[in-house]
């Protein structure tokens, strides 16, 4: 079964600073891969995903992340974060026969400061 | 845009009590799905349905059941509500063909005293 891991609980960061929030995933075979964003309150939003093609992925609020087969991982950056993008944030990898179940790490609290 | 409804954001429940937690999407998705969210254990599936009345057990399925009746509703039953099912319920959608993202809705925060 597949497995997704976020080693960091928290990441603290200052505003306007860049920031990457790691993601690692269990299995080699292909695989989907996908970042979501949970602001508080509110449901899971998603940021953006990797299907195939271009390794390096655009999503919406500035964010990106590059696919690596090799280390299968998947990480998220930003270059330049704002105090609203203080949120957690969720990597998912696809499961299962159709690719319709997902697979969720624990997440990475983001937290910028002023 | 997709719209996953929860019929609650916020319940309180007593020991023993049964609970409904009802999901509604409104894109005529195959698939629906209902998680529960713990701090530090991230979304863990607890059910998921790929057709209506067809419904298949995810990683927790323990203390709860399922109903899909009709293609957009999707129901969580807690038949005897414990303490330890006290957590964030996350119901979500997502059409059948190809790897396509979940849409959530807002989530119902469940306290059961």
């Amino acid at each position: 079964a597949q497995s997704v891991t976020q080693l960091d609980s928290q990441v603290p960061v200052f505003e306007e600073a860049p920031v990457e929030l790691r993601c690692n995933y269990s299995s080699s075979v292909s695989v989907y891969l996908f970042w979501y964003v949970q602001y508080p309150n509110q449901g899971l939003q998603l940021l953006l995903k990797y299907l195939s093609g271009s390794t390096l992925v655009k999503g919406i609020n500035g964010f990106e992340a590059e696919f690596n087969k090799s280390q299968t991982s998947f990480h998220l950056r930003k270059p330049s974060v704002h105090i609203s993008d203080t949120a957690e944030y969720f990597c998912a990898v696809t499961q299962g026969l159709g690719f319709q179940k997902l697979v969720f790490g624990t997440g990475t609290r983001l937290l910028v400061s002023p | 845009d997709v719209k996953v409804t929860q019929s609650s954001r916020y319940l309180v429940k007593r020991t023993g009590e049964k609970v409904f937690l009802e999901c509604v999407q409104d894109m005529d998705h195959e698939n629906m799905f209902w998680y529960r969210q713990d701090p530090g254990l991230g979304l863990r599936l607890i059910y998921f349905s790929y057709d209506v009345k067809m419904k298949e057990k995810g990683d927790i399925p323990e203390g709860y059941s399922v109903s899909r009746e009709k293609k957009e509703r999707f129901s969580l039953i807690l038949e005897s509500a414990s303490t330890n099912q006290t957590s964030m319920y996350l119901c979500a959608s997502s059409p059948s063909t190809g790897a396509n993202e979940q849409f959530f809705g807002p989530g119902t925060r469940l306290t059961v005293l």
